[in-house]
């Protein structure tokens, strides 16, 4: 079946620090790969997407590119602010219907 | 002007009690959805209607019980509730069951059994 892994967390930076935090998936076929956001005490975001290999999904200074030679979907940001604490979760689609896998959710802390 | 609402927001009750939690959206979509996060944020699918149709359901007890009855409400009632039912459970919709992205999540209900 579908499984999609992330860095364990939680991960913390200082302000301004560059974020990486790792996503891999296993799927059959062509699934389209997503980011998303949950803030305190909030519902899920959808950050950004990616429907096939070598397309860069990017948001509010969030990128992640599909890597399909390595089945990844990183997400990046250059610059961290106080403001993107939050946890952030990989999902993937399979290519039909709308069943959605998520990894286990990374823990982002960002000092001033 | 909420697109997806749920009530309510937090629901703490006794082991053995039934009880509901209400999702309402108000995007036109025809496809929702029911999510359990669990204490180490893990989100696993437990439902999912189109068009008041079951399309996903999940190995959930069958203590849990979804009822759709308009595309614009997806209802959870739970019988029995039991300590391990603690978690925040998330409603979501979206259009159609292809390549749409899950683009909106409700606020979450947090459920403790106590």
């Amino acid at each position: 079946g579908n499984s999609v892994t992330q860095m364990e967390g939680p991960v913390t930076l200082s302000e301004e620090a560059f974020l990486t935090i790792n996503c891999t998936y296993t799927a059959t076929g062509y699934p389209s790969l997503f980011w998303y956001v949950q803030y305190p005490g909030e519902g899920l975001q959808l950050l950004l997407k990616a429907t096939k290999a070598d397309d860069k999904g990017s948001n509010k200074g969030f990128e992640a590119t599909y890597r399909k030679e390595t089945t990844s979907f990183h997400l990046e940001k250059g610059s961290v602010q106080v403001s993107d604490s939050a946890v952030y979760f990989c999902a993937l689609k399979e290519t039909s219907g709308s069943r959605l896998t998520f990894g286990e959710g990374t823990q982002l802390t960002v000092n001033p | 002007d909420t697109a997806v609402s749920q009530t309510p927001k937090y629901l703490v009750t006794q082991m053995g009690n039934d009880k509901s939690i209400k999702c309402e959206q108000n995007l036109g979509h025809d496809t929702m959805y029911w999510y359990k996060q669990d204490s180490k944020k893990f989100l696993k699918i437990m439902f999912s209607y189109n068009n008041k149709e079951l399309i996903i359901n999940e190995t959930v007890p069958n203590r849990f019980s979804p009822k759709s009855p308009d595309k614009a409400h997806l209802n959870l009632h739970i019988n029995s509730l039991e300590l391990g039912d603690s978690a925040v459970y998330f409603c979501a919709s979206s259009q159609g069951t292809g390549t749409t992205p899950l683009g909106f999540f409700g606020p979450g209900t947090r459920l403790t059994v106590l």
